[in-house]
């Protein structure tokens, strides 16, 4: 079963505006990782949070980690036509030890120029 | 560019044939794991090697079966494909332990007529 739920699952915005994606989690985790994955290629690690972690920046990228609820949120600031992707969370639990990783479906975000 | 490379990138086979994908793992990572991704959807744990043994398996019945050589390069068989074995393949490698990123190839496109 997928571990992973993003929320949105589809979100279209215009070049320049900020991108908020959620992505929820059922059990305890060691870590959380962001990826994008543009159409039909491999997928672009973006981020890693660790568990007793609460915020991380990369660039434009924001991340924050809500362990009491499970959740996980990532924000991509003054978006660009390039950053057209899908967009996955995935979690790194502990019931199944190191580095297996549990994906959600995936948001699939359209920047429009 | 994450270092991981798979072979071939796409491939055709018909229904009950067997195939077999590579993976050569980023230098130094002697932790592997493959994954599937039908379309539309997050990928899915395969199974994950570490120094040559199987370390963990995901949901995939037996017919899906793996090796890992001693410089960690890595292959997946699938034996008696079928139609819903169309995928695209996806090998992660990593150091092993908590915490740390772990990186994907581009995959390998599998379609099972």
């Amino acid at each position: 079963s997928q571990q992973g739920e993003e929320d949105p699952q589809a979100l279209s915005i215009q070049e320049g505006e900020n991108a908020t994606m959620n992505c929820s989690y059922k059990t305890s985790i060691n870590n959380l990782q962001w990826y994008r994955q543009n159409s039909g290629r491999g997928l672009v690690h973006l981020i890693l949070i660790r568990s007793n972690e609460r915020e991380k920046h990369s660039g434009r990228l924001r991340v924050t980690l809500d362990t009491s609820k499970k959740s996980s949120s990532l924000l991509i600031t003054a978006s660009r036509a390039a950053d057209t992707a899908s967009y996955f969370c995935a979690t790194d639990l502990k019931i199944y030890g190191n580095n297996r990783l549990a994906f959600g479906k995936g948001n699939q975000v359209v920047v429009i120029p | 560019e994450t270092g991981v490379t798979q072979s071939p990138t796409h491939l055709i086979k018909t229904r009950g044939q067997q195939v077999t994908l590579r993976c050569s793992s980023q230098s130094g990572h002697n932790t592997v794991s493959w994954y599937q991704q039908a379309l539309g959807q997050g990928p899915q744990f395969i199974f994950q090697y570490y120094r040559e043994e199987e370390n963990g398996r995901g949901n995939f019945p037996p017919r899906f079966s793996g090796l890992q050589f001693p410089n960690y390069s890595s292959e997946l068989n699938v034996n008696a494909l079928e139609l819903d074995d169309s995928a695209l393949y996806l090998c992660a490698s990593s150091f092993p332990g908590q915490g740390n990123t772990i990186y994907f190839g581009e995959g390998s496109w599998l379609t099972v007529v």
